[in-house]
């Protein structure tokens, strides 16, 4: 069975740029779930997806970062534009079922670096 | 969700008993406890989960005492491997969000 794939794994861009993750969860699972960790920060949630739909967005620092998961599939997260504090590795999860009793498959993440 | 306090590093060495315990104590009654182990430049891969007493699988085994407030992981005979970073996180089936602390930083020497 794959497991979640997320790319880039690295990305570099300057400040006021425009970056787009992209994350695919293991086949059959509805439940997309997408984290981070900036520098010397604990992981933290930013948004849920069930389907295609945007179960909890609550973790969402600002209107920089936009989520969209086309068709249920895979699920994109695009910051635009990109500040210095947005730096930091960008997990992506997805499960069966919703809920934390339910085990979280991650991605590898995608380390973000805006300079 | 409940708040989780565990050591922020250990030490080890290879072929040791390593136990990292981890305080829970506003633990609600559907919580269940749940490990992650975290490689370096990789995400977090569930290890084991329990409700209470002793659950064991092919990589851990997890301590719950009566009052749940508190769990103990247990890695028999450690390896270089599993240098990593182990988080404790409760939370049941409501909800959706993981919540980590700043996990346990455990290194195995040779």
């Amino acid at each position: 069975e794959a497991g979640v794939t997320q790319f880039p794994s690295h990305s570099v861009i300057e400040k006021g740029q425009t970056v787009t993750l992209r994350c695919d969860p293991i086949s059959g699972h509805d439940n997309l779930y997408w984290y981070r960790r900036v520098m010397g920060k604990e992981i933290k949630f930013l948004l849920h997806f069930v389907k295609e739909s945007k179960q909890d967005e609550s973790g969402m620092p600002n209107n920089r970062f936009l989520a969209e998961r086309t068709g249920g599939t895979y699920s994109t997260l695009k910051v635009q534009p990109a500040e210095l504090e947005d730096s930091g590795v960008y997990f992506c999860a997805s499960s069966q079922a919703s809920g934390v009793v339910y085990g979280y498959t991650f991605g590898s993440g995608t380390r973000l670096t805006v300079v | 969700l409940a708040k989780t306090t565990q050591p922020i590093s250990m030490d080890s060495y290879e072929g040791q008993e390593v136990n990292i315990t981890c305080s829970h104590n506003n633990i609600a009654t559907n919580d269940y406890i749940t490990w992650y182990q975290q490689f370096p430049s990789q995400g977090p891969r569930f290890i084991i989960q329990g409700y209470k007493t002793k659950v064991t699988n092919e990589v851990a085994s997890l301590f719950i005492p009566a009052d749940r407030k508190s769990s103990t992981l247990s890695l028999p005979r450690v390896s270089l491997s599993d240098t990593a970073v182990y988080y404790c996180l409760v939370g049941g089936t409501a909800g959706n969000m993981l919540t980590f602390g700043g996990g346990t930083r455990l290194m195995v020497k040779p």
